[in-house]
């Protein structure tokens, strides 16, 4: 089974920075990596899917990135409802689909 | 509008079981793929199970397999997920989940789009 690997588990950032998360799969899974926001209390909401394409209704100040195993999550100018926990997804080929560990973005 | 309504929240004992539905409304629920989608307290998300549109394909995690059963009554838009042999190690938050298949060129690509609130499940003694 593919495995996906973040990085950092969590950081802390000021309203306004720039963050970038990573996402390792296991083996190739070409661009079939989506990105979730999940807030405390809240149902998880997704924010990217294959790789790059930004789900309606998402600011474009998150944008993806990456191909093959590796693939990056970056958020510009950081706005406090953006303090979440992140995770990627692989959809590749049939389930099952992994999801990262998370990466907890907290404010400094 | 588009909603997932998850039920069947309870406290079982180890070794019990519990059902857990999905009802569905606001789309043409038998043309989607649905799955399970659990966090345990303090933990990430993890997959449970799929179950696809049509004739359904039916797949689990490692860690249930065996012991929970997802099924679909597409006259009810309702999905299930039948948990036998429950473990302390099943608590969780337990969501029901869309998957929308969007084609980006000539690829399409599965991405779990709706989700419901989740419901809570307590295995303990």
């Amino acid at each position: 089974d593919i495995q996906m690997t973040q990085s950092p588990s969590s950081l802390s950032a000021f309203v306004g920075d720039s963050v970038t998360i990573t996402c390792r799969a296991s083996q190739f899974i070409s661009t079939y990596l989506n990105w979730y926001q999940h807030q405390p209390g809240k149902a998880p909401k997704l924010l990217i899917y294959a790789a790059s394409t930004l789900q309606g209704g998402v600011p474009s100040r998150f944008s993806g990135s990456g191909s093959g195993t590796d693939f990056t999550l970056t958020i510009n100018n950081l706005q406090p409802e953006d303090f979440a926990t992140y995770y990627c997804q692989q959809s590749y080929r049939a389930p099952p689909w992994a999801f990262g560990q998370g990466t907890k973005v907290e404010i400094k | 509008e588009e909603r997932l309504v998850e039920s069947g929240r309870g406290l079982v004992r180890p070794g019990g079981s519990l059902r857990l539905s999905c009802v569905a409304s606001g789309f043409n629920f038998r043309s989607y793929n649905m799955n399970w989608v659990r966090q345990a307290p303090g933990k990430g998300l993890e997959w449970v199970s799929s179950i696809t549109s049509g004739r359904p394909y039916i797949y689990y995690a490692d860690s249930v397999k065996g012991r929970f059963t997802i099924s679909r009554d597409d006259t009810k838009s309702t999905l299930f997920l039948e948990m036998n042999s429950l473990r302390v190690e099943d608590t969780a938050i337990y969501y029901c989940v869309r998957a929308t298949g969007a084609a980006v060129g000539l690829n399409v690509y599965d991405a779990l789009d709706m989700w419901g609130q989740g419901t809570m499940l307590t295995v303990s003694s």
